[in-house]
């Protein structure tokens, strides 16, 4: 079975700093899917970025990246130029490319921006 | 376009009790998948509906089941509620089923079992 390991709970970063985010997984699957979803104290979760891991290109979306290292199962999100809006649980997901639309989850991270 | 959205957004039930949980998909969305997510156990995956029917089940027990509505529009229900019943509920929804579409989540149902 695959799990998702976020082996940081919490993390804090002073606002404008850049912060890094750590996920490992573990599967035997060679083409799967990397997700990094935002839940804020609102609940909503919210899709951050995703990685497909055929492609060897990190993903970015505007201030957030991935380091995807497939080798090592690593995928960690890094946000720059930290905001007090990115405060929120960060949780990993994975998926694989075949079959129903199952997200496993990490345990989380819990960021907190300070001013 | 509206989003995901789920009721009700709170409930209190009692041991033993009986709940379901609604939830409507986006427009044209047919994929739509409910999550547990509580403090210990975290985020778990219960089932996806898709054309009014199950594709995927978690491990849960068969307290816990669902359906899926011709309008895509789906409801989950857990029989003879226990404490550790009380999370949040959250259900996804996607345009169609297959790894290549993104999920879409609603506000999530916090349900508290006492």
């Amino acid at each position: 079975a695959q799990t998702v390991t976020q082996s940081q709970p919490e993390m804090s970063v002073q606002e404008a700093e850049t912060v890094t985010l750590s996920c490992t997984y573990d599967t035997s699957e060679s083409d799967y899917y990397l997700f990094w979803y935002k839940q804020p104290p609102s609940r909503q979760m919210i899709l951050v970025i995703r990685q497909e891991a055929y492609k060897q290109q990190n993903a970015t979306e505007n201030r957030f990246s991935v380091n995807f290292q497939k080798a090592a199962k690593s995928f960690s999100l890094k946000i720059s130029d930290s905001q007090l809006g990115d405060a929120a649980m960060y949780f990993c997901a994975y998926r694989m490319t075949q079959g129903a639309q199952k997200l496993v989850f990490g345990q989380g991270t819990r960021l907190t921006i300070n001013p | 376009k509206a989003g995901v959205t789920q009721t009700p957004r709170y409930l209190i039930k009692t041991r033993g009790q009986q709940v379901t949980l609604s939830c409507s998909p986006i427009s044209g969305h047919r994929s739509v998948s409910w999550y547990q997510q509580t403090p210990g156990q975290g985020l778990q995956f219960l089932f996806e509906y898709f054309s009014e029917t199950q594709r995927n089940k978690g491990n849960f027990p068969g307290r816990f089941s669902g359906r899926q509505f011709s309008n895509s529009r789906s409801e989950m229900n857990v029989s003879t509620l226990e404490l550790g019943d009380s999370a949040l509920y959250l259900c996804a929804s996607s345009l169609n089923t297959g790894t290549s579409y993104e999920q879409y989540f609603g506000p999530g149902t916090r349900l508290t079992v006492t």
